[in-house]
């Protein structure tokens, strides 16, 4: 799987957009970006992936670059329960053994009241 | 709700004695992984079973072993602990089709003590 390279740590103010970049230069034409987060003593949780569109659920948004070099995840109105470490992983999302994740160092995301 | 289940959630056990983690998952997921998480660092696979097959990650000690009586059930075997061994377990599952691998629901995880 590709590399990832993440801020260590970012502050927000409650109630803004929290931006996340990640960079993975390295990526292959078949490897999702994907993001999950863990809130203390939680948990991964899985926010969201993408291959090259944007994509967006009912968390956040994800903003992938044309040359997918790059993306950001974007959470519209952050709230102190977002306060969380933010993984950005890059991986094949077709089967063929399900490998498991590799977790880099992530972004500690601090959201400010 | 659908879930990943960790029993316990804390859990202390001394230098040398054999341990046991257990998963449980609502999910009816086909894929099963075990993580160690250590203290302020990312969580590591360990291993994962794919249905009824078993993969080991190159690095995992020969300490650590896994068990899956059935598709809803996981354990994690530590046959020797170490003080290194305290960590975070966390369990996760993911469904698994052959052209495409869906994303990991993980457990609350079991922390691990080793006196």
């Amino acid at each position: 799987d590709a590399k990832t390279t993440q801020p260590t740590s970012m502050d927000c103010a409650e109630g803004r957009a929290a931006n996340l970049p990640c960079n993975h230069s390295t990526i292959s034409g078949n490897e999702y970006v994907y993001w999950y987060r863990q809130i203390h003593s939680q948990g991964p949780q899985y926010i969201i992936h993408g291959l090259k569109n944007n994509e967006t659920n009912e968390m956040a948004s994800l903003i992938i670059t044309e040359d997918r070099k790059s993306s950001t995840l974007i959470l519209p109105h952050a709230t102190l329960r977002d306060t969380a470490v933010y993984y950005c992983i890059v991986r094949v999302a077709s089967g063929g053994g399900a490998d498991g994740l590799t977790f880099g160092k992530g972004t500690h995301l601090i959201i400010q009241p | 709700d659908a879930m990943v289940i960790q029993n316990p959630r804390y859990q202390v056990t001394q230098f040398g004695k054999p341990v046991t983690l257990s998963c449980s998952q609502t999910l009816n997921h086909n894929v099963m992984y075990w993580y160690q998480q250590k203290s302020s660092q990312a969580p590591k696979l360990l291993f994962h079973y794919y249905d009824k097959d078993f993969n080991n990650e190159a690095d995992t000690p020969d300490n650590f072993q896994s068990r899956r009586p059935n598709t809803s059930f996981c354990f994690l075997d530590i046959r020797s602990p170490g003080l290194g061994d305290a960590a975070m377990y966390l369990c996760a599952t993911s469904r698994d089709k052959g052209t495409a691998t869906y994303e990991q629901y993980f457990g609350p995880g079991t922390r691990l003590t080793v006196t």
